[in-house]
């Protein structure tokens, strides 16, 4: 039972932002949203997380909606290294925090 | 962001054959590491969480007498696949919870063929 979905792909021009689109309608109140990514043949690389408010760090911006029901990642300018496939993942309540990972959205930016 | 290494990188082995992947987060102490196996054109799969000092928590379907794991200190995880057979190959994942940030970090996985 997926927690979160997500588009199979997406493409998006160098230089442009990114938005990738999470929607996670039956989260509960103690869950966090999680974005990863992968890049091929690599163990995944921790983006962002967050809870309620928006967050931005140095990789990226997280934009959570007030119901919390779905979420989007901005990578503000895409690069080619940016390639790969992004996981939204709603952590686990338990004390474990496991990460169920989905399918993901590859995205791939054209030069 | 936190370190976390696998050792070796990727590894072949024969048939019948056991073989150790180590998990070492590098600049944090972690309880909690967990162990991922991802098939080609697959996603991660969560075979077992190690908690360190105790027993590990394996996921439904994942033998626990085949894959061995071993947590003895806050800064190593080991995972053994014991008489390992072509089926095994895969590529494994494993991570450790930063407690501090609750945030799991990840490496960068080991190749594992078996022949």
């Amino acid at each position: 039972d997926a927690k979160t979905t997500q588009p199979t792909s997406m493409d998006c021009a160098e230089g442009r932002a990114a938005n990738l689109p999470c929607n996670h309608s039956t989260i509960s109140g103690n869950e966090y949203v999680y974005w990863y990514r992968q890049i091929h043949s690599q163990g995944p690389q921790y983006i962002i997380h967050g809870l309620k408010n928006n967050e931005t760090n140095e990789m990226a911006s997280l934009i959570i909606t007030e119901d919390r029901k779905s979420s989007t990642l901005i990578l503000p300018h895409a690069t080619l290294r940016d390639t790969a496939v992004y996981y939204c993942i709603v952590s686990d309540s338990g004390s474990a925090r496991q990460l169920t990972f989905g399918s993901g959205t590859q995205l791939t930016v054209l030069p | 962001g936190a370190v976390v290494s696998q050792h070796p990188s990727w590894v072949i082995c024969k048939s019948g054959t056991s073989v150790k992947i180590e998990c070492r987060s590098l600049d944090f102490q972690a309880t909690t590491m967990f162990w991922y196996r991802q098939f080609p054109k697959q996603s991660l799969m969560l075979m077992a969480t190690s908690n360190e000092g105790s027993k590990a928590t394996y996921e439904q379907g994942v033998e626990k007498d085949k894959f061995l794991i071993n947590h003895a200190s806050l800064t190593l995880s080991t995972l053994t696949v014991t008489s390992a057979h072509p089926e095994d190959s895969s590529f494994y994942i494993c991570s450790a919870r930063d407690h501090k940030v609750d945030t799991q970090y990840f490496g960068p996985g080991t190749r594992l063929t078996v022949l």
